[in-house]
């Protein structure tokens, strides 16, 4: 079983919509949780930054840890074209492991 | 404006002619690494230093070297390229090894 999972994609959303990205995780040390945005040729740039689990909001972004499932959350509200990107989950114990990413396109 | 920075860019190369991608870093981080993004492979590891003169493997370590011989940069260098290094290659920094990452903006090197 590979320690992050992540669904890659593409998803695509109407503008407006709310967007809801997961991974899931196999190893329970794992105690911070991030999500990092890729927009295409540009390199990743950390969104979210969570310690424990519950939820965390930052403007139109939620991001949800549920430890007792080893499950991670990515919510998106009034999702706009300039959202359209990769989304990666990434957690870390010792060291950070990230998911691949999952294609994201919001349609106008 | 904090900030990790990589050159070149772009760059297109021949078998087996040596080339060095640079990487600095402005916050003080004590932790770099560098990492390689392949289409459904995703971000892995090839190289980290967890501070100045120390350094290790990551998960793909093979036909790279890196140096850390002062704290703010990181360079990757290959000494002898393959085409199947032909990839898009990220620096990141961080304060500490599992604390968040800040990555540069990319190279995206082809080997021919």
């Amino acid at each position: 079983q590979k320690e992050v999972e992540q669904d890659p994609g593409p998803l695509s959303v109407p503008e407006g919509a709310i967007v809801s990205l997961n991974c899931t995780y196999s190893n329970s040390a794992f105690q911070y949780f991030m999500w990092y945005r890729q927009y295409s040729r540009k390199g990743p740039e950390l969104l979210m930054y969570t310690y424990s689990s519950g939820n965390k909001e930052d403007g139109r972004f939620t991001a949800q840890v549920d430890k007792s499932s080893k499950y991670i959350s990515l919510f998106i509200r009034d999702s706009q074209p300039s959202d359209s990107a990769t989304y990666l989950c990434a957690m870390s114990d010792d060291k950070i492991i990230f998911g691949k990413g999952t294609r994201l396109h919001i349609l106008p | 404006e904090a900030q990790v920075t990589q050159n070149p860019r772009y760059l297109i190369t021949v078998t087996g002619k040596k080339l060095t991608v640079t990487c600095s870093q402005n916050m003080n981080h004590e932790y770099m690494s560098w990492y390689r993004q392949d289409p459904g492979l995703g971000l892995r590891q090839i190289y980290y230093s967890m501070n100045v003169e120390v350094t290790d493997k990551g998960d793909v370590p093979e036909g790279y070297k890196v140096s850390r011989k002062e704290k703010r940069n990181f360079p990757l260098i290959l000494e002898s390229p393959s085409p199947n290094q032909t990839s898009l290659y990220f620096c990141a920094s961080s304060f500490l090894m599992n604390t968040e990452a800040f990555f540069g903006q990319g190279t995206r090197l082809t080997v021919v």
